[in-house]
């Protein structure tokens, strides 16, 4: 079985704090995803990454950004956190067979 | 890029009914339709899915067609479970764009 780990379950920052949200997954997955979950408005693309060191921009990518440095390991950054990027974080990863994997989920609060 | 528009938001049937969750698309060049199932405070996991090349594919209670012609897809449940209870949240393509999701409620 995949095992896509997220790092934090429940999070609680501060307005313009620096907040880092760690992916980590054990298949060797080339492909790896970070969505917002929020009600009404399903999962929305923040940035994805084909490969090491690569990222490409989603739907969402304002006010975030990520890094790709092994391939088994994809983060996400908020550099200035603010109210409106409380939400619950996924991360995901594919393979071959193209149905994805999903962490557990990250819910961030930024007070 | 894609729009995918999943109808409906919310979906209320009793134990033993058929479900049905629809889905359109705007991406003529998708070719793959995912289906995921969230339940309360978990992770969306992949149910079915259904590539362009095949109309309909089907997993015991579950099924998924495809009408590439019109742009839609549905998933199809019978014989619904209280278990089946959850958001069900359809994709299209590869890099899966997602509808909002439809919450389906099955009363014992």
């Amino acid at each position: 079985d995949v095992k896509v780990t997220q790092s934090s379950r429940y999070l609680v920052k501060r307005t313009g704090e620096k907040v880092f949200l760690e992916c980590v997954q054990d298949m060797d997955h080339e492909n790896m995803f970070w969505y917002r979950q929020d009600p009404g408005l399903g999962l929305r693309l923040i940035y994805f990454s084909y490969d090491v060191k690569m990222k490409e921009k989603g739907d969402i990518p304002e006010g975030y950004s990520v890094s790709r440095e092994k391939k088994e390991r994809f983060s996400l950054i908020l550099e200035s956190a603010s109210t409106n990027q409380t939400s619950m974080y996924l991360c995901a990863s594919i393979g071959l067979n193209y149905g994805y994997t999903f962490g557990s989920g990250t819910r961030l609060t930024v007070v | 890029g894609e729009n995918v528009e999943q109808h409906p938001s919310t979906l209320s049937v009793q134990e033993g009914d058929s479900a049905v969750i629809k889905c359109t698309y705007s991406d003529s060049a998708s070719n793959y339709f995912p289906w995921y199932k969230q339940e309360l405070g978990k992770r969306p996991q992949l149910i079915i899915d259904i590539r362009s090349n095949v109309g309909e594919k089907k997993d015991q209670r579950i099924a998924v067609t495809l009408n590439k012609t019109a742009k839609h897809f549905s998933l199809h449940i019978t014989e619904t479970q209280p278990e089946d209870s959850a958001v069900y949240f359809c994709a299209a393509s590869r890099i899966p764009t997602f509808g909002r999701g439809t919450s389906l409620i099955v009363h014992p």
